[in-house]
């Protein structure tokens, strides 16, 4: 069984520019998660999508981050425009059902706003 | 707001010592309790939780965690380490009901020596 794999590894672009990060979960997987670790920081929370629906974005830091998760496979995270502040890695989790599960983690997306 | 607190930001262990990273949280009530790991290039990876029951929960790799309610603590123990446990390892919480985000400690970055 196939993990949750994130697109790109690693992202460097330029204050100002847009930047999009994919992760695809595990397949079945009905929860998605969307994590940040700034550097030196802890790991926090962005948002949470139970299929295609956003249950919980509470931890998005402003609206110049934008999740989708159309069909409820696959989502996007798009960040526009980037700011300095912006740098971190991004994770993606997934876990199945409603009850609590383990979340499976992804590799992370390394961003680096230059 | 629940926190975790892993106070040691990084430890270095002489390989086959016996190694304890240590994590308090702060919650109104009993919160579930996990360990993960993060080994370079790859994603957060499972050891072990909490939920009930038997205080001293065993995980994957050799790893052990014992919750004390009176101390609000999880440590994480391994009487003997490798050096492949080197790596990044994070605490983390959630509240006991329904799916809902996980909050993490700062982690504890562990280096082992021969």
């Amino acid at each position: 069984e196939a993990g949750v794999t994130q697109f790109p590894s690693h992202s460097v672009i330029e204050k100002g520019q847009t930047v999009t990060l994919r992760c695809d979960p595990i397949s079945g997987h009905d929860n998605l998660y969307w994590y940040r670790r700034v550097m030196g920081k802890e790991i926090k929370f962005l948002l949470h999508f139970v299929k295609e629906s956003k249950q919980d974005e509470s931890g998005m830091p402003n609206n110049r981050f934008l999740a989708e998760r159309t069909g409820g496979t696959y989502s996007t995270l798009k960040v526009q425009p980037a700011e300095l502040e912006d740098s971190g890695v991004y994770f993606c989790a997934s876990s199945l059902g409603l009850a609590i599960n383990e979340q499976f983690f992804g590799p992370g997306t390394r961003l680096t706003v230059l | 707001a629940q926190s975790v607190t892993q106070p040691d930001i990084h430890i270095t262990v002489s390989e086959g010592a016996s190694l304890e990273l240590r994590c308090n949280y702060s919650y109104g009530a009993t919160p579930y309790l996990f360990w993960y790991v993060q080994s370079p290039g790859q994603g957060l990876q499972l050891l072990l939780k909490y939920f009930s029951g038997d205080t001293l929960v065993q995980g994957i790799k050799g790893f052990e965690a014992e919750f004390k309610r009176s101390q609000s603590s999880f440590n994480l123990r391994k009487p003997s380490v490798h050096w492949s446990d080197a790596a990044e390892y994070f605490c983390a919480v959630v509240q006991p009901s329904g799916n809902t985000p996980l909050v993490f400690g700062k982690g504890t970055r562990l280096s082992v020596i021969a």
